[in-house]
């Protein structure tokens, strides 16, 4: 069964350095979304990419953040000068035509 | 602001009974209507979705859709020590720019008692 991966599975980084965290979504899916979960609190948006572009971010999604789909297969989340609140899981997600969302297995990131 | 509201639980259930998830939502507008089971420290798992008015049921899941009361539920038929879990409920509709963002509650957990 087809499914969306993630890796790293953990990244621990210090304050202030930059990290990326790749997905690979299904294949022949169109919309691709990063989510993240801070321990203990719900799933929030961060943003989505359609046809190339961003077409929907959340206030979360400031100027630390940028997302890529550099090779029509990978979809990365970068986060510059990470902050100690930055800790959290992320999730990569996709759908297709249908508006199902599914999720990776996530990074945990831990901004020491 | 979106909102979607849940119970937080701990909802406890004995083995092979029904279990009953609730869940409110806020936009008049949402289409779309999700049940995502998360394990500790895993990821979401969709098991359920609903577009229209009315049930759906999936093997010993039936999820249960009123937009009229923006309510929807999840039951759990026969429940079993495995289903003990978070359960999240999440909403979205088409934001008309290439987006289904989905909005989540903050989850029920649901807990299995053999």
């Amino acid at each position: 069964e087809p499914e969306v991966t993630q890796t790293p599975s953990h990244q621990v980084t210090q304050m202030g350095q930059e990290v990326i965290l790749r997905c690979v979504p299904i294949s022949n899916h169109l919309y691709f979304y990063w989510y993240r979960q801070i321990l203990g609190q719900k799933v929030e948006f961060l943003v989505s990419f359609y046809n190339n572009e961003i077409s929907e971010k959340s206030e979360i999604f400031d100027d630390q953040f940028s997302v890529e789909r550099p090779d029509g297969s990978n979809f990365t989340l970068k986060i510059r000068s990470t902050k100690l609140e930055d800790s959290a899981m992320y999730f990569c997600a996709s759908s297709g035509r249908r508006t199902e969302a599914f999720f990776g297995q996530g990074t945990r990131l831990t901004v020491v | 602001q979106k909102e979607v509201e849940q119970n937080s639980g701990p909802l406890s259930v004995p083995e092979g009974a029904i279990a009953s998830l609730n869940c409110t939502y806020s936009d008049r507008g949402s289409q779309s209507f999700f049940w995502y089971r998360q394990y500790s420290g895993k990821s979401p798992e969709l098991i359920m979705s609903i577009y229209s008015n009315g049930d759906k049921e999936d093997g010993r899941f039936t999820a249960q859709l009123n937009k009229a009361s923006q309510y929807v539920s999840l039951l759990i038929r026969d429940s079993q020590p495995s289903d003990s879990a978070t359960y999240l409920c999440a909403e979205t509709r088409y934001s008309g720019a290439g987006s289904y963002q989905l909005t989540f509650g903050k989850g029920t957990k649901l807990s299995v008692i053999p």
